[in-house]
């Protein structure tokens, strides 16, 4: 079956500019999460989504990044105003539960550079 | 403060030598296990975890973790490695304050040689 996808693969964009990653989860999983990696940097936990409940917004780093999830299912991962320090991957990933014992599925990432 | 500490951040060795990446947490409370790999421009991909049950974990391409709950380890051993194994592994911990979400360590990148 298919996998977590993400689009676009890579994105450049410049200082100031907003920007919005899509993640496709994989069909009937429940949980969706958003993660950031910084070049030598472990995951940065970003965001997560269970079901239709409130999302844990508490990885996010400023106001400046928000995150929804329509229908249950694909999410938009969206940053004004860019700025430099937003340059990394943005990985997402799914699992059919929420659950410390869940494996999470990861899409390929989003390369974002900031200009 | 909670954490995960993967204590080697780049591992060299030669293709066939045996490989052990390291990984320690700090938890009081009992804990989820997992290895993630990742090749280049991919995502992670699970290599194993460990719930409960047997501390010796084996997982695919021939990699085995080895939970150790005095030590608060949970360290990857392959005897015998490919070139296609040079990837980048990370360590991850569920659980720690109650979180479902996983903490990450920050990767240690696996370089096999010819």
């Amino acid at each position: 079956g298919a996998g977590v996808s993400q689009s676009p693969s890579n994105k450049v964009t410049e200082k100031g500019k907003d920007v919005e990653l899509r993640c496709d989860p994989i069909s009937g999983h429940t949980a969706l999460y958003w993660y950031r990696q910084s070049l030598g940097q472990g995951l940065e936990f970003l965001i997560y989504f269970q079901g239709n409940s409130a999302p844990d917004k508490s990885g996010l780093p400023s106001d400046r990044f928000s995150a929804e999830r329509t229908g249950g299912s694909v999410s938009t991962l969206t940053i004004q105003r860019t700025q430099q320090e937003d340059s990394a991957v943005y990985l997402c990933a799914s699992s059919l539960v929420a659950g410390k014992e869940e494996t999470q599925y990861f899409g390929p990432g989003t390369r974002l550079l900031v200009l | 403060a909670q954490s995960v500490t993967q204590l080697d951040s780049q591992v060299p060795v030669f293709e066939e030598a045996p490989v052990e990446l390291r990984c320690n947490y700090s938890s009081s409370v009992s804990v989820y296990l997992f290895w993630y790999v990742q090749y280049p421009n991919q995502g992670l991909q699970l290599l194993l975890k460990y719930l409960s049950g047997s501390t010796l974990v084996k997982g695919i391409n021939g990699f085995e973790a080895e939970f150790n709950k005095s030590q608060t380890s949970f360290h990857l051993r392959k005897p015998s490695v490919h070139i296609s194994d040079t990837a980048e592994y990370f360590c991850a911990v569920s659980g720690l304050g109650g979180s479902y979400i996983p903490t990450f360590g920050r990767g240690t990148s696996l370089i096999v040689h010819p």
